[in-house]
């Protein structure tokens, strides 16, 4: 079946520093990623909409400055949090939706970051 | 603003009994919903969809309930299995909106003791 592979599965970096989190779709292509994050004890709680070569569509309240998001080809989205800080600290996993199967979705592992 | 509410953050049962998860949204317009479980540190694995147009699913030892009259649908395991310890949540999509992009719950723990 279709699969998103995320990557890294955990980073700690220091406050100020940026880093990026990687989603790639094996054997099929993803016109759009959409990005979570989830807090502890909180739901999942979409951050952005990206698309293939346009620009990315953000929900209310997150910074697109801060959390830079390029989608260049049909098999890549990335994530760059830029200058990262502690309240970032959180779990950010991406979907895609995949067209094909019961649930014509399929959700990347999962990235940990923790800002020190 | 939560469109999609689980009220119970946590769920005991025993081993073979019946667990059942509820999930309440006030988006009138949410026409596909989706239960998922999710593992610490992995992404979340899907269970169970229902659209809009039923009132229940089942699959194996999984169902799914939905009462669009009450804006509630519900998650029933049976037998539940030590195996099905795992945070469930529910989500809820507009499909003509944007498919794939969901509003999720809070997420309910389970947890199935011998």
């Amino acid at each position: 079946g279709a699969v998103v592979s995320q990557h890294p599965s955990r980073v700690i970096c220091k406050s100020g520093t940026s880093v990026k989190i990687e989603c790639r779709s094996l054997d099929f292509q993803a016109t759009t990623m959409f990005w979570y994050r989830q807090f502890p004890k909180q739901s999942l709680m979409l951050m952005a909409t990206s698309n293939e070569g346009s620009k990315a569509t953000y929900e209310q309240g997150v910074e697109k400055d801060k959390f830079l998001i390029n989608h260049a080809s049909l098999t890549l989205s990335t994530l760059t949090v830029t200058s990262a800080h502690p309240e970032d600290s959180s779990f950010y996993i991406c979907s895609a939706p995949t067209w094909e199967g019961k649930d014509g979705y399929t959700f990347g592992s999962g990235t940990r970051l923790t800002v020190v | 603003d939560q469109q999609v509410k689980q009220n119970s953050p946590s769920l005991s049962v025993q081993e073979g009994r019946i667990s059942i998860l509820n999930c309440d949204y006030t988006n009138s317009m949410f026409d596909y919903f989706l239960w998922y479980k999710k593992y610490p540190a992995e992404g979340p694995t899907f269970l169970i969809s229902i659209s809009s147009i039923k009132d229940k699913n089942e699959d194996g030892r999984f169902t799914v309930f939905l009462n669009k009259s009450a804006k509630h649908l519900s998650l029933h395991i049976v037998p539940s299995q030590p195996g099905d310890s795992a945070v469930y949540f529910c989500a809820a999509s507009l499909t003509t909106d944007s498919w794939g992009k969901f509003q999720f719950g809070a997420g309910t723990q389970v947890v199935v003791t011998p």
